[in-house]
């Protein structure tokens, strides 16, 4: 089983909102990522965690929270957020953080900030 | 830094005709590079990878892709395309950073199949 679950499917939240997207994978894998893809751009990368701890903020604003509670799953907590941010959030992981290991992604959750 | 272009950002094709995806990537050691297509509103999946084995890699869908090494290229083809083969693909070389790896994914070419 080669899938990684991400919920809500869409989000649509005002600008003083709290919300939180949630990801999931079952394949054992030691690596999560969270990506933001804004239309008719490849993902940016925004936080990597390995091994349940945060290895990389790509100098990400504090509005947007990510959190590992398990090995499997992956939440990113939104607060305060502005209407640029609106976009696909992808979830992604892999076995570790080799240069060999493909990563696998979820279907994405498409949130609008009004 | 590892970085990889992607030649065309349209390519249109008629159904049952070859594709052929152009990707050209910079890298000074040997690099692990990737495909992956999305189609609208979706995830990315993963077409094929190479990582130093085959230069000739087999992936799903009927895809391949050549590793050159003296071309600096990873092209993807397809000998018959479909309709459903319409949607972006990436191509993505992994970078090593002091944490482990990133991917560096490439600009995309969207894939228009024309019936």
């Amino acid at each position: 089983d080669t899938e990684v679950t991400q919920t809500p499917k869409h989000l649509v939240m005002g600008m003083t909102n709290k919300k939180s997207l949630k990801c999931e994978q079952h394949m054992g894998h030691r690596a999560m990522y969270w990506y933001k893809q804004k239309a008719k751009k490849p993902p940016e990368l925004m936080f990597v965690y390995s091994y349940e701890k945060l290895s990389i903020n790509e100098s990400v604003p504090s509005r947007f929270s990510p959190e590992c509670p398990n090995s499997s799953l992956l939440n990113l907590h939104l607060h305060a957020l502005q209407p640029e941010d609106s976009a696909l959030y992808l979830c992604a992981s892999s076995q570790d953080l080799g240069s060999a290991y493909e990563q696998y992604f979820g279907p994405g959750t498409r949130l609008t900030v009004t | 830094a590892q970085s990889v272009t992607q030649l065309d950002s349209h390519v249109s094709v008629s159904e049952g005709t070859p594709v052929l995806l152009r990707c050209n990537y910079s890298s000074s050691y040997s690099p692990s590079l990737f495909w992956y297509v999305q189609h609208p509103n979706k995830g990315l999946q993963l077409l094929l990878k190479y990582t130093s084995a085959a230069t000739l890699v087999k992936g799903i869908n009927g895809f391949e892709a050549e590793f050159k090494k003296s071309e600096t290229s990873f092209h993807l083809t397809k000998p018959s395309a479909h309709m459903s083969d319409a949607a972006e693909y990436f191509c993505v070389v992994s970078d090593r950073v002091e944490y482990g790896n990133k991917l560096v994914f490439g600009a995309g070419t969207i894939l228009r199949v024309k019936s």
